[in-house]
């Protein structure tokens, strides 16, 4: 399997809510990644995993929560967000090693927060 | 920190013609420098990369050149089909436990 999976793939909320954005990666890679894109942007670096533990917190806004469970999983808790939040959330994953480069993305998750 | 600049923004080529996006980086210390294509409401795909110790790398019709000592490297595209049409993302690290840092993306289109 040389996939990340997320979902869900569209995600429309009220700026009351809470709602999760979930990651899957069974390639044993040991970092993983959260990245937001807006529209015609690179991608902006979120928060970083490294064997489970946030290693980077790009100074990102309390309403963004993230949570790595086990070595597989990457979950984002969303709480309370404003439109200004609506974008495509990107995953990642890498080997984590100094020598091995590479990330895999996934296919994101399109945010509505209306 | 690094940084790194693509150019042109918008690039628009006939089916058939080659396509060049150039970007450079900041950092010396940067040793890897992949591309990326996205395809609209997807997440981006590795294309080909290169790392520091190599100038050339070629896979059918793509190709990348690293200059290390003017810290630019280039992507080629050549033979253009309009499935090449996408938003282009080059990139740079320094080593594979630090983060990925992009350029701001180029706009490929290929008109039949």
């Amino acid at each position: 399997d040389t996939e990340v999976t997320q979902t869900p793939k569209h995600l429309v909320m009220g700026m009351t809510n809470k709602k999760s954005l979930k990651c899957e990666q069974h390639m044993g890679h040991r970092a993983m990644y959260w990245y937001k894109q807006k529209a015609k942007k690179p991608p902006e670096l979120m928060f970083v995993y490294s064997y489970e533990k946030l290693s980077i917190n790009e100074s990102v806004p309390s309403r963004f929560s993230p949570e790595c469970p086990n070595s597989s999983l990457l979950n984002l808790h969303l709480h309370a967000l404003q439109p200004e939040d609506s974008a495509l959330y990107l995953c990642a994953s890498s080997q984590a090693d100094r020598q091995s480069y590479g990330y895999t993305f996934g296919s994101g998750t399109r945010l509505t927060v209306v | 920190g690094e940084n790194v600049e693509q150019h042109p923004s918008t690039l628009s080529v006939q089916e058939g013609d080659s396509a060049v996006i150039k970007c450079t980086y900041s950092d010396s210390a940067s040793n890897y420098f992949p591309w990326y294509k996205q395809e609209l409401g997807k997440g981006p795909q590795l294309i080909i990369d290169i790392r520091s110790n190599v100038g050339e790398k070629k896979d059918q019709r793509i190709a990348v050149t690293l200059n290390k000592t003017a810290k630019h490297f280039s992507l080629h595209i050549t033979e253009t089909q309009p499935e090449d049409s996408a938003v282009y993302f080059c990139a740079a690290m320094i080593s594979g436990n630090t983060p990925l840092v992009f350029g701001k993306g180029t706009r490929l289109s290929v008109i039949a």
